[in-house]
Formats: structure tokens, C-alpha cells, sequence
């Protein structure tokens, strides 16, 4: 299976703040990568596919890029709403697989 | 407005069966291929097995043999058979529908918790 690690596991960041999640995968993936919301005790929710297109309805603060293994998704400006853990997801192999999750804190 | 609601969750003893269903709504069912994702506590999103529109399927391999995935086009309704359950089954189960061939899920459903334990 291919494996997907994110980077950081973790992070605190401000209101306002600009982040970016790195997540590589173990082999080539081509863009097959989505990434997911996911807040506490709901279901995640799809931000971003094909590694840079961005879900309708889904603020433009929000973006990605990357191609083959290495991948980000970048907030530009933290809003309350956005804390939340982010799981990225490829699609390229028969048995998709996620990263283990990002989760995003208040500072 | 697209709805996915999944039932069927349970305590079961390890070696029990449990069948999940996710009744779909708002959109046109057989068009749309569906998964299964689960979450054990606390952990992180595991894929399990998807079926296309046309009814082809694919598991992973942690639980081939064990789970199968159907679904029945006339009642919108997409099932998970799963059997030989393990303690490491206990998670909540997502159905999710695939947005078209993007190899991504565009709506989930809210989950239905199988614990297995003794």
C-alpha cells in the first residue's frame, strides 16, 4: 500500500496566521490527493481534490499544490473555524489510503 | 440536498457479524460510486471498500474475506456485511460517495459506531 505522511503532526497557529501541512507520499502519485476537514465528533469534510482544485463552497483561503509525492495545503489566513484536524488522501492505487492526520490548535 | 445516513451500528461480541446500512437521498444512487471509511477512536480515517455504480467492488486488505460491500440500487441503499469481527474492527463506520472519478469523497454520512468487545 502507499503510504501518506503528514507533516506536522501537529501545530498551533494564531487568527489570522498562515500555515501549510506537508503531506508525502511513498511512492509517486501523480495529483490523485484530496484533503479533508475534520472536527471533533463530526464527519471530515472535502476541502481540496486532485491536489490543487478546491471543493466548491470552500473559501479561497484554502489552497494546495504538489504533483508525484510531495504535497501542501496551505490556509492563508486562520479563521476560528478552521481548527480542526486535516487528513490528506490518494486515490492513484487500488487501496486508498489517508495520512495520519493534522491537527490544527489555537494558540 | 444530498443525505447519506448510516444505521446499523452495535456492540458485538469478537467473531459476531453486524450488517450497516447507509440510506442515500437527494441525489440520483446508481450513478455514484460509494464507500466505506471507518475510525477507530481517536485514531485516524481508514478506507475499507468501495463499489462502483455497476456493482465491481474492492476491499482493503485488512478485511478481505471478512466484509462485503453491496448495495441495492431500487432503495438507494448501500450495506457493509461485515463478519468475523475483531477487537480491532471496534470504530465508527462512514459510508461517502465519490465525486465522479476524482478518487475523492465529496459527502459523508455521520457515522455509525460498531464496538466489538467481550
Amino acid at each position: 500500500d502507499i503510504q501518506m505522511t503528514q507533516s506536522p503532526s501537529s501545530l498551533s497557529a494564531s487568527v489570522g496566521n498562515r500555515i501549510t501541512i506537508t503531506c508525502r507520499a511513498s511512492q509517486g502519485i501523480s495529483n490523485s490527493l484530496a484533503w479533508y476537514q475534520q472536527k471533533p465528533g463530526k464527519a471530515p469534510k472535502l476541502v481540496l481534490y486532485a491536489a490543487s482544485t478546491l471543493k466548491s463552497g470552500v473559501p479561497s483561503r484554502f489552497s494546495g499544490s504538489g504533483s508525484g509525492t510531495d504535497f501542501t495545503l496551505t490556509i492563508s489566513s486562520l479563521q476560528p473555524e478552521d481548527f480542526a484536524t486535516y487528513y490528506c488522501q490518494q486515490s492513484h492505487s487500488a487501496a486508498w489510503t489517508f495520512g495520519q492526520g493534522t491537527k490544527v490548535e489555537i494558540k | 440536498e444530498v443525505q447519506l445516513l448510516e444505521s446499523g451500528g452495535d456492540l458485538v461480541q469478537p467473531g459476531g457479524s453486524v450488517r450497516l446500512s447507509c440510506a442515500a437521498s437527494g441525489f440520483t444512487f446508481n450513478t455514484y460510486a460509494m464507500s466505506w471509511v471507518r475510525q477507530a477512536p481517536g485514531k485516524g480515517l481508514e478506507w475499507v471498500s468501495t463499489i462502483s455504480g455497476g456493482r465491481s467492488t474492492n476491499y482493503a486488505d485488512f478485511v478481505r474475506g471478512r466484509f462485503t460491500i453491496s448495495r441495492d440500487n431500487s432503495k438507494s441503499t448501500l450495506y457493509l456485511q461485515m463478519n468475523s469481527l475483531t477487537v480491532g474492527d471496534t470504530a465508527i463506520f462512514y459510508c461517502a460517495r465519490l465525486l465522479g472519478g476524482s478518487g475523492c469523497y465529496d459527502y459523508w454520512g455521520q457515522g455509525t459506531l460498531v464496538t466489538v468487545s467481550s
